[in-house]
């Protein structure tokens, strides 16, 4: 079956600018998590979603970065007046969310952020 | 979550065995080893994962240390399609804390044909 997909694959931005990524996740998992990596670094959890709600936002660095999955499916990592700091792979992740130790996190692709 | 420790690199030749070696001294009773790796230029992906006892399945092998302070992943065979960054991440299913994954920098796998 299909995977997780991530749009766009590849997004180049100016310092400022304000910008929307979206992931979607398997079909029938009730579990999103977005991370983030940068060049040389394991990736690095940002927010996890149950359903509609984020039930752990804690990885979110400030207040310019936002995440929201209203119909419980697809999610939208928004990021306000983009700095060059914010240059990484954005990635999502989704599972079936049993919270038990089979509930494997599947990955897409990333987003390749890079802000100019 | 606590912490892993691993090598930064690896390097195995083709059609071998590897052993990933994995440290984490301070797992609590309730910590699962999970191991995923990243392929260049892809997402993680899941490879295995164990609470005590060894685990098989048809990408590798487990070993968890009767103290359960270390683990190894084990490739039986390795293939150049195997050449990744493997992560060994510990996570707790018993209730609190982030439900995202803790990753570190993982091993960099090389492998020579």
């Amino acid at each position: 079956g299909a995977g997780v997909s991530q749009t766009p694959s590849n997004k180049v931005t100016e310092k400022g600018k304000y910008v929307e990524l979206r992931c979607d996740p398997i079909s029938g998992h009730t579990a999103l998590y977005w991370y983030r990596q940068s060049l040389g670094q394991g990736p690095e959890f940002l927010i996890y979603f149950q359903g509609t709600g984020a039930a752990d936002d804690s990885g979110l660095p400030n207040d310019r970065f936002f995440a929201v999955r209203p119909e419980g499916s697809v999610s939208t990592l928004k990021i306000q007046r983009t700095e060059r700091g914010d240059s990484a792979v954005y990635l999502c992740a989704s599972s079936p969310g049993t919270r038990t130790s089979t509930d494997t996190q599947y990955f897409g692709p990333g987003t390749r952020l890079t802000v100019l | 979550d606590a912490k892993t420790t691993q090598p930064n690199s690896m390097e195995s030749n083709e059609e071998e065995p590897v052993h990933l070696p994995c440290n984490h001294s301070t797992i609590s009773g309730t910590d699962y080893i999970h191991w995923y790796r990243q392929l260049p230029s892809q997402g993680p992906e899941y490879v295995i994962h164990g609470l005590t006892s060894n685990v098989n399945n048809r990408m590798a092998s487990l070993a968890i240390a009767e103290d359960r302070k270390s683990s190894t992943l084990i490739l039986h065979r390795a293939t150049l399609r195997d050449a990744a960054v493997y992560y060994c991440i510990l996570r707790d299913y018993s209730g609190g804390g982030a439900d995202g994954l803790t990753f570190g920098k993982g091993t960099h796998l090389i492998i020579q044909p």
